[in-house]
């Protein structure tokens, strides 16, 4: 089946304990990205990736750091995690983008 | 750089009522125009989309939307409402000269309530 998976789908953290989020696709996609969904702000772009070893920041890059090595995988990293990224996180692929992207389920972090 | 206007951010319609979603957007460069759906708990799914060609696309579940670039508009409509269609629903546009590479620029969503 064609899919986006990201893992975990929920996580709880403590302030500062480094953490990453992988996101794999098997469909082949050059485009991935990452966004976070926060109430009342819909989702913002934080990086994205148009092949392998090609990354760029997004909307809200500050405090996460991505990587693009293999094209099927585009992990986010949270080197010091704060509360103020605790959101709902979404990654996403595209073959082109007319094709539009297709999403992952989610992980929900919390950092307290 | 391109931003999206959902101009409710909450709709309420009766079932069986006809629904209307809006949005406009703003861009120096052609876009793609897209509306994903967000049910409760789950991640989002394309609903439709404007490329190029008839203004006028249609999506699944009888959504359909009208692209005025006059009016630089992208609404979402449908005839007849039903419980099933709760759920958020966002407006997005992607930077056509790029191809899309750069990703998705998203409205805020607006939350589809519909009463019996």
């Amino acid at each position: 089946e064609a899919q986006v998976t990201q893992n975990p789908r929920y996580l709880i953290t403590v302030t500062g304990k480094k953490l990453t989020v992988t996101c794999s696709q098997n469909m082949n996609h050059e485009y991935m990205s990452w966004y976070r969904q926060d109430p009342g702000l819909g989702l913002r772009q934080i990086y994205y990736s148009m092949n392998v070893e090609v990354t760029d920041k997004g909307d809200v890059p500050e405090g996460y750091k991505v990587s693009r090595k293999e094209k099927r995988n585009f992990p986010l990293i949270l080197e010091s995690p704060s509360p103020n990224q605790t959101s709902l996180y979404f990654c996403a692929s595209s073959l082109a983008g007319n094709y539009g992207y297709t999403f992952g389920s989610g992980t929900r972090l919390t950092v307290v | 750089a391109q931003s999206v206007t959902q101009l409710d951010s909450q709709v309420p319609v009766f079932e069986e009522a006809p629904v209307e979603l809006r949005c406009n957007y703003s861009s120096s460069v052609s876009v793609y125009l897209f509306w994903y759906v967000q049910y409760p708990n789950q991640g989002l799914q394309l609903l439709l989309k404007y490329l190029s060609g008839s203004t006028l696309v249609k999506g699944i579940n009888g959504f359909e939307a009208e692209f005025k670039k006059s009016e630089t508009s992208f609404h979402l409509t449908k005839p007849s409402a039903h419980m099933s269609d709760a759920a958020e629903y966002f407006c997005v546009v992607s930077d056509r000269s790029g191809g899309g590479a750069d990703g998705l620029t998203f409205g805020k969503g607006t939350h589809l309530i519909i009463q019996p």
